[in-house]
C-alpha cells in the first residue's frame, strides 16, 4: 500500500469556481502534513501546511482529519495562475510525496 | 539568499553509461535530500543526509546508484551503470531541521536524466 494516496485527476475548472482535492495516508503515526505546489517543468513549493485544527491561507483551505487519516485542501475562487500539480506530502520519519494532483483553470 | 543549486540541468546518456549529478543545498542546511520524479509520479526519497551521515538509503538501489555528501555541505549522486528505467527528474533539497522535524523542504531547479 502506497504511504500516501491522491486522485491524479486531471481537473479541469472554469475560472471563479471552488475545487477540493483529497488525500489518504497510511501511517497513523505520521507527524505533519504538507501541500506542495509543482508547475509543470518546475521543481515543487510548499504551498501550505496543513494542522489539526484545519488552517486557511487566502483562497486555500486545508484540512487534516486524523481519525480518517484524510487530508483536503480548497481552492475558492480559482485563478488562471492556479494551475499546476498540487502534492500532498506527509512526514513520519521521511517526507513522502503523493502521485499529485493536477488542475488546470480554463478562461 | 541562493537557493539550492543543481548541474547539469539536462542528461542524455545511452544504458549502461556512467552519469553523476552534483547539488549544493542552501548554506546553513543541515539536511540533504536526493528524489527521483519519474514523469506522472511523485518525488520518490533515494538517500537522505544530516551533514555528511546518512539517514536513510533504503531506496537507492545500491547495485547501481551512489552518492556522496563529503564535507557535509554539497553532494554528488551517481548511477552506474544506467537503465532506461532511470529516465527521471533527480532533485536535491535541503531543509533546516534535521529529520525528524518539520522543516520546508527547498528543492533545487532538478537534473533531467534521459536514458536511450
Amino acid at each position: 500500500r502506497k504511504e500516501v494516496e491522491q486522485d491524479p485527476g486531471p481537473f479541469n475548472v472554469p475560472e471563479g469556481a471552488t475545487v477540493a482535492f483529497n488525500c489518504t495516508y497510511s501511517n497513523s503515526a505520521s507527524q505533519s502534513f504538507f501541500w506542495y505546489r509543482q508547475d509543470c517543468r518546475k521543481e515543487p513549493k510548499l504551498l501550505m501546511s496543513v494542522y489539526s485544527s484545519g488552517n486557511e491561507d487566502g483562497r486555500f483551505t486545508a484540512q487534516l482529519n486524523r481519525a480518517s487519516q484524510y487530508i483536503s485542501l480548497l481552492i475558492r475562487d480559482s485563478k488562471l495562475s492556479d494551475s499546476a500539480t498540487y502534492l500532498c506530502v506527509v512526514n513520519g520519519n521521511q517526507f513522502y510525496f503523493g502521485t499529485g494532483t493536477s488542475l488546470t483553470v480554463i478562461p | 539568499e541562493a537557493g539550492v543549486a543543481q548541474s547539469p540541468r539536462y542528461k542524455i546518456i545511452e544504458k549502461r553509461q556512467s552519469v553523476a549529478f552534483w547539488c549544493n543545498p542552501i548554506s546553513g542546511h543541515a539536511t540533504l535530500y536526493w528524489y527521483q520524479q519519474i514523469l506522472g509520479q511523485g518525488p520518490k526519497l533515494l538517500i537522505q543526509f544530516q551533514n555528511n551521515g546518512v539517514v536513510d538509503d533504503s531506496q537507492l538501489p545500491k547495485d547501481r546508484f551512489s552518492a556522496e555528501r563529503l564535507k557535509g555541505v554539497d553532494s554528488t549522486l551517481k548511477i552506474q551503470p544506467a537503465k532506461l528505467e532511470d529516465s527521471a527528474v533527480y532533485l536535491c533539497a535541503s531543509s533546516s531541521r534535521s529529520w525528524v522535524a518539520t522543516g520546508e523542504l527547498f528543492f533545487g531547479e532538478g537534473s533531467r536524466l534521459t536514458v536511450l
